[in-house]
Formats: C-alpha cells, structure tokens, sequence
C-alpha cells in the first residue's frame, strides 16, 4: 500500500514569503506527526495531531508555524513571513492510533530554502 | 527533564566487523525506546523498540538493541556489519505516562559508516 507522501518535494522561496506543504498520511491512521530537521541535527519536534484531540503544538517555534489536519486524514503545515533559519528539511509522519504505541512511518519530506 | 543523548555523532567500522551505536536516556519511570534509521536520501524507517519483556529485541536487517535499566541504555548492535548499514541512526524514547500522546524525544543521531 501507499505510504506517507509529502509535497513538494523542493520548496525554495524568498524570505517574507508564506509556504504550505503538505503531507498525506497512510490511510487508517490517526496520529500524525509534523517534525523538522536541519543540516547535520537530529529531530525537532514540531505538532502532533492525534484523532479529534486538539493537537499538541509544544513543538512549534513561533506563531509563525500553523498546521492543521482537515478531516483527519491531510494535513497542512503553513509557515508565514518565512525566515532564512526556517530552512530545513520538514517531515511527516503518521502512525496507527489506539492504546498502544505503533511505530511512526515517515514520509520523505519537503525541503525548505529560504533565499 | 525527559531527554536522549547519542554520544557518538560518528561511528565507524569494517564491513564484517561487530558494530554498535550508543543510546542513553534519561526519563522517569520504564521508557518506550526506539531506533529508526536513515539511509541517504531516504526517509526515515522504524529499526525496533523496546516496550517491555525481554531486555534484547531484534528487528530489521539483522539489528539488535539491549535495554540496560541500570545504566539507561539501549545500544543498537549488529553481529557482522555490512556496507548498505551506512546511514543515520536516531534513538527515540517515550515516557510511559505520556497517556494517549505518542510524541517521541529524539536523539541528535549517530552517523554509521561501514567501510569495505
């Protein structure tokens, strides 16, 4: 079956800009999860989307960061006003929901330039 | 604080030899532990976990990792190390009272290279 999509796959835009990438999650499951990684760093913890929970947005580094997941499937990461430190790569994952832990499939990213 | 450290930000090791990539955390209470790997230009795969039972669990491409309560350790080993193993490794760990929210605290990742 078809797993995590991301797109675009390249973003490169110019500082002041808004972008909006998207993620499509494997189908059935309900957890989704938006994370960031720059050059050489590990995982940074962005926004997680579980079921018709309101979605924990500890991760976000500033109001300039939104996501939202629209009928529980597809979401969108919006970032406003980008910024040169906004560059990174962005990536999604999903896993199933429930009472136990499943591991998190991840998608294959979008990479983010900001000129 | 809840926190995973990889000490080692690059390992590196003959093909055929034994390998191992460090993890250590620290969170209250018996932790979920993780690894997931990153091959170049490829997104990241889930390797293994540790939930509970016993402390050695096997996963994909011959992996294995040992959960070490009292030196809050779970390093990820390989018998005989291949050059396709060269990626990045990430440790994650899960607080088990984080109730339904499965966010995962992440490792800064170790770098692998197998050496023919």
């Amino acid at each position: 079956g078809a797993g995590v999509s991301q797109s675009p796959s390249n973003k490169v835009t110019e500082k002041g800009k808004d972008v909006e990438l998207r993620c499509d999650p494997i189908s059935g499951h309900t957890a989704l999860y938006w994370y960031r990684q720059s050059l050489g760093q590990g995982l940074e913890f962005l926004i997680y989307f579980q079921g018709n929970s309101a979605p924990d947005k500890s991760g976000l580094p500033s109001d300039r960061f939104s996501a939202e997941r629209t009928g529980g499937s597809v979401s969108t990461l919006t970032i406003q006003r980008t910024q040169q430190e906004d560059s990174a790569v962005y990536l999604c994952a999903s896993s199933l929901g429930g009472t136990r832990y499943n591991e998190q499939f991840f998608g294959p990213g979008t990479r983010l330039t900001v000129l | 604080a809840q926190s995973v450290a990889q000490p080692e930000d690059q390992v590196n090791v003959a093909e055929g030899n034994p390998l191992t990539v460090k993890c250590t955390y620290s969170v209250s209470g018996n932790p979920y532990l993780f690894w997931y790997v990153q091959y170049p230009n490829r997104g990241l795969q889930f390797l293994l976990k540790y939930i509970t039972g016993d402390n050695l669990v096997k996963g994909s491409y011959g992996f294995e990792a040992e959960f070490n309560k009292s030196q809050t350790s779970f390093h990820l080993k390989k018998p005989s190390a291949l050059v396709s193993d060269s990626a990045l490794y990430f440790c994650a760990v899960r607080a088990p009272n984080a109730g339904n929210n499965r966010k995962l605290i992440w490792g800064l990742g170790t770098s692998l290279a197998v050496n023919p």
